[in-house]
């Protein structure tokens, strides 16, 4: 399939390392932030998302952190493995509706 | 649960000509979203319906994009007439409600190709 982010900032790390990929957002009123993982030929799929009063949310080895006093957010991914490479997304919901504006993305590459 | 669908997957036309993606969302979801993915960026959204009303097309060209989503399930975003710089992928998603905070679900798009 077709590549993602050919010139997205890439972050590689070893097999069974801790990842973190970090998002600074735009809109200090945004309340409701997601985090979302695209491999080469597919859509953005869900990972975690957290809510604005919230300041850490744990999944299945991943951790969203919110810090809004310098409007950023990271996910951490424990154990990375193969399967993890793709290129994430994080995205803020700062309008009335329910509209998401998504960042720039970090490619991650896992090496074996 | 079946996924958000897309066709087609690919698509590559001439500039000036017309094209036309279609979407059918995640079963009983109110609201679809059409977003569009340049090689390398985010997605950028489009236009959002709530069942087959438009809530904002604000980002959409229209002097050359349309969409609709007649019957408030299925969706069409059609190009006319195609540019170059609208080669992209165009993606359709799709959430339960248009309450704020509720994840959207996307489907594997269509990827443009305009020579």
């Amino acid at each position: 399939g077709e590549s993602v982010g050919l010139h997205l900032p890439t972050l590689s790390v070893q097999e069974g390392d801790n990842s973190i990929i970090n998002c600074a957002y735009s809109n200090s009123a945004s309340d409701y932030f997601i985090w979302y993982k695209q491999e080469s030929g597919k859509g953005p799929q869900f990972i975690i998302d957290i809510r604005s009063n919230m300041d850490k949310r744990q999944g299945q080895r991943v951790t969203v952190l919110l810090n809004k006093t310098v409007k950023h957010l990271s996910l951490q991914i424990a154990a990375t493995q193969p399967g993890d490479s793709a290129v994430y997304f994080c995205a803020e919901n700062e309008g009335a509706g329910n509209m998401l504006t998504f960042g720039g993305g970090t490619r991650l590459m896992v090496k074996p | 649960e079946a996924g958000v669908a897309q066709s087609p997957r690919y698509k590559i036309i001439e500039k000036r000509q017309s094209v036309a993606f279609w979407c059918n969302p995640i079963s009983g979801h109110a609201t679809l979203y059409w977003y569009q993915q340049i090689l390398g960026q985010g997605p950028k959204l489009l236009i959002q319906f709530q069942n087959n009303g438009v809530v904002d097309d604000s980002q959409l060209p229209k002097d050359r994009f349309s969409a609709e989503r007649l019957k408030g399930v299925d969706s069409t975003l059609k190009i006319q007439p195609a540019k170059l710089e609208d080669s992209a992928v165009y993606l359709c998603a799709s959430s339960s409600d248009r309450a704020r905070n509720s994840p959207l679900h996307f489907g594997n798009g269509t990827r443009l190709t305009v020579t």
